[in-house]
């Protein structure tokens, strides 16, 4: 099946600092990429849709200035938390749709990395 | 809009007892479905799915069927075991656009 490879799957940073977390289509082109964030215990909230060369849309309530997201090529995706703070400390996982054309599983389903777990200290 | 809904847990099961965990979905097209499975500190893995209506999803023993006229898709397993122990979310995707989940149900199996 797919895969998409997400990184780091761990980071520790600083108050005020920015952290960088990618996601990776390993096998296929990725038009579409989407971030979600897990609160402890509580369900997956979608944060953003990303398509490759385009800005992404941001779910209500999600500030675009502070989570940056970057689809530059159909294989990569990255979410920047810039001055990021404790409330920001959270599981984020992102997953990725294909090119139809690429082969049916691809284009009915989204594929999800392994997750990033970010703690602000 | 589209949603999902799943029992809420967390539910408790004795190692070889029988689980199901219910959940039934809302959408305005023909959805795939699918159950997601999350181990303690892990991601999403996809554990099975269905795409149109009556297709069985299946694997590792968990099997769930796409019931388009109570629009449900539960989820069972005959004998459960420790190992199963995780948080297992219902999810549904239109067009392969976003996937909606729902809320988690988490289950612990005793020895």
């Amino acid at each position: 099946g797919a895969v998409v490879s997400q990184h780091p799957s761990r980071v520790i940073c600083k108050s005020g600092t920015s952290v960088k977390i990618e996601c990776r289509s390993l096998d296929f082109q990725a038009t579409t990429m989407f971030w979600y964030r897990q609160f402890p215990k509580q369900s997956l909230m979608l944060m953003a849709t990303s398509n490759e060369g385009s800005k992404a849309t941001y779910e209500q309530g999600v500030e675009k200035d502070k989570f940056l997201i970057n689809h530059a090529s159909l294989t990569l995706s990255t979410l920047t938390v810039t001055s990021a703070h404790p409330e920001d400390s959270s599981f984020y996982i992102c997953s990725a749709r294909g090119e139809p054309g690429q082969g049916a599983a691809v284009n009915t389903e989204a594929f999800f990395g392994q997750g990033t777990r970010l703690t602000v200290v | 809009g589209d949603s999902v809904t799943q029992m809420e847990g967390p539910v408790t099961l004795s190692e070889e007892a029988f689980l199901t965990i219910n959940c039934t979905y809302t959408a305005t097209g023909y959805p795939s479905l699918f159950w997601y499975v999350q181990y303690p500190g892990e991601g999403l893995q996809l554990l099975l799915k269905a795409t149109k209506a009556d297709d069985k999803g299946s694997n590792k023993g968990f099997e769930a069927t796409y019931r388009k006229e109570t629009t449900s898709f539960h989820l069972e397993k005959g004998s459960v075991q420790v190992s199963d122990s995780a948080v297992y979310f219902c999810a549904l995707n239109t067009g392969g656009f976003k996937t909606i989940f729902g809320a988690g149900t988490r289950l612990f199996v005793k020895a």
